[in-house]
């Protein structure tokens, strides 16, 4: 799976986007980009998921570049809630011929939103 | 639909004993995956199953760690003769058959106190 670069942590405040970003440079053709966030002392819980195109869901939004070296996960209006570790993953899904089932998990993004 | 239970949700043992913890996936899911997250770090990948077989379970410790998923129950993760070291946040998944394995979904976890 390809290497992702995070910041260790940023502030945001409640009410404004929370913008994060990921680098993954090596990414390969058929590496797709998750996200996952941990809210302190919960198990992981996904966020959204893509290949090259931006995504939408109602938790959030991926912006991958053209050229999909970096990706910024949005959230259009933080709330206090969203205070959590955000991960950012890049890996071949089981479904796509991907054998590395696993999720690889680096130190992730810090995310305070403050009131 | 209940999410990925796992029970208990803290476990003290002594060292020498033994801890099992256990896991049942979310409704319809066959695909098992074990993590751990020691003291201020990240989840580390333990090992993958799907009922009744091991798929990949490069992320176990060779020693006095194991896990099963039977035909009928939940799945087990069994640690013999704990150490201190074995002190951590032990993380299940689920995710459904096929290819919507896109994303895992996690549990509360098992927080595994050794004294």
């Amino acid at each position: 799976d390809a290497k992702t670069t995070q910041p260790t942590s940023m502030d945001c405040a409640e009410g404004r986007a929370a913008n994060l970003p990921c680098n993954h440079s090596t990414i390969s053709g058929n590496e797709y980009v998750y996200w996952y966030r941990q809210i302190h002392s919960q198990g992981p819980q996904y966020i959204i998921h893509g290949l090259k195109n931006n995504e939408t869901n109602e938790m959030a939004s991926l912006i991958i570049t053209e050229d999909r070296k970096s990706s910024t996960l949005i959230l259009p209006h933080a709330t206090l809630r969203d205070t959590a570790v955000y991960y950012c993953i890049v890996r071949i899904p089981p479904y796509s011929g991907g054998s590395n089932y696993k999720l690889t998990f680096g130190k992730g993004t810090l995310l305070t939103v403050n009131p | 639909n209940a999410g990925v239970m796992q029970n208990p949700r803290h476990l003290v043992r002594r060292r020498g004993q033994e801890a099992r913890l256990r896991c049942s996936p979310m409704k319809g899911h066959s695909h098992v995956y074990w993590y751990r997250q020691l003291p201020e770090e990240g989840l580390k990948f333990m090992v993958y199953l799907q009922k009744e077989n091991i798929i990949d379970e490069s992320g176990m410790p060779k020693e006095r760690f194991s896990a099963e998923f039977p035909k009928e129950g939940p799945s087990i993760l069994r640690i013999q003769q704990v150490v201190r070291g074995d002190s951590a946040a032990y993380f299940c998944a689920s995710s459904p058959q096929g290819g919507l394995a896109h994303e895992q979904y996690f549990g509360p976890g098992t927080r595994l106190t050794v004294t």
